[in-house]
């Protein structure tokens, strides 16, 4: 089976620097997503990592070890529109996606 | 549109009644996912087609759910039976094709349904 943890809840404050931690256990690997799913809405999608090391796209960076089963997705200069759901999805064996409970952030002013 | 659409948006059952959900994916699209959404969680995977193949089902959580996509693009999630455990937001996603090393799914608004 697989198993994904990400943090419940986080708070940050408008111009900050947050960091959204995702553990998981699978049996293969083929690689991991993050998706921003504001509520009542589609989650869209923020970056993949494939193999270890560091991914920056803009405000947003994601990292993978995957010898730990560890990945953050680090958001910088925090705006208020980035208050939403994260997700943390692992694609593993088959073609779907298996995802984390989500980590809803609120940023505050 | 550019987009995944599903229709409707939301969805009241009485329980016992039997709904179906619709899904258009984008344009050329080969692969079509159906998850399931509870609230406060993260999607859950239903079932998987690779044009009109259904490859994967291994997802749907009793016999009561059935989907079909007969032509390899419009697909229809139908629950029979609705049961009020079945309350979810049902997404729909569609990716390009299959491939090895890179597999991003576009998600469609999800359909919300309300057993009552």
């Amino acid at each position: 089976g697989q198993n994904i943890d990400q943090p419940t809840e986080m708070t940050a404050t408008e111009g900050a620097i947050v960091q959204i931690n995702c553990t998981y256990q699978t049996s293969g690997f083929n690689g991991l997503f993050w998706y921003q799913q504001h509520a009542g809405e589609a989650p869209t999608f923020l970056s993949y990592n494939v193999l270890d090391g560091l991914e920056e796209k803009g405000r947003f960076s994601s990292f993978l070890s995957r010898s730990k089963g560890y990945s953050y997705l680090l958001l910088k200069e925090l705006q208020m529109k980035d208050s939403a759901s994260y997700l943390c999805a692992v694609w593993a064996g088959r073609r779907a996606l298996t995802f984390g409970s989500g980590t809803r952030l609120q940023v505050q002013p | 549109g550019a987009g995944v659409s599903q229709s409707p948006r939301y969805k009241v059952a009485k329980r016992g009644q039997d709904v179906a959900l619709r899904c258009d994916p984008i344009s050329g699209h080969v692969s079509l996912f159906w998850y399931q959404q509870a609230l406060g969680q993260g999607p859950e995977f239903l079932t998987y087609f690779q044009n009109e193949a259904q490859l994967d089902k291994s997802g749907l959580p009793s016999d009561r759910f059935f989907a079909e996509r007969p032509e390899g693009s419009v697909s229809t999630l139908k629950i029979q039976r609705t049961q009020q455990e079945d309350s979810a937001v049902y997404l729909c996603a569609s990716s390009l094709k299959f491939e090895r090393s890179y597999n991003e799914q576009f998600f469609g608004p999800g359909t919300r349904l309300t057993v009552l």
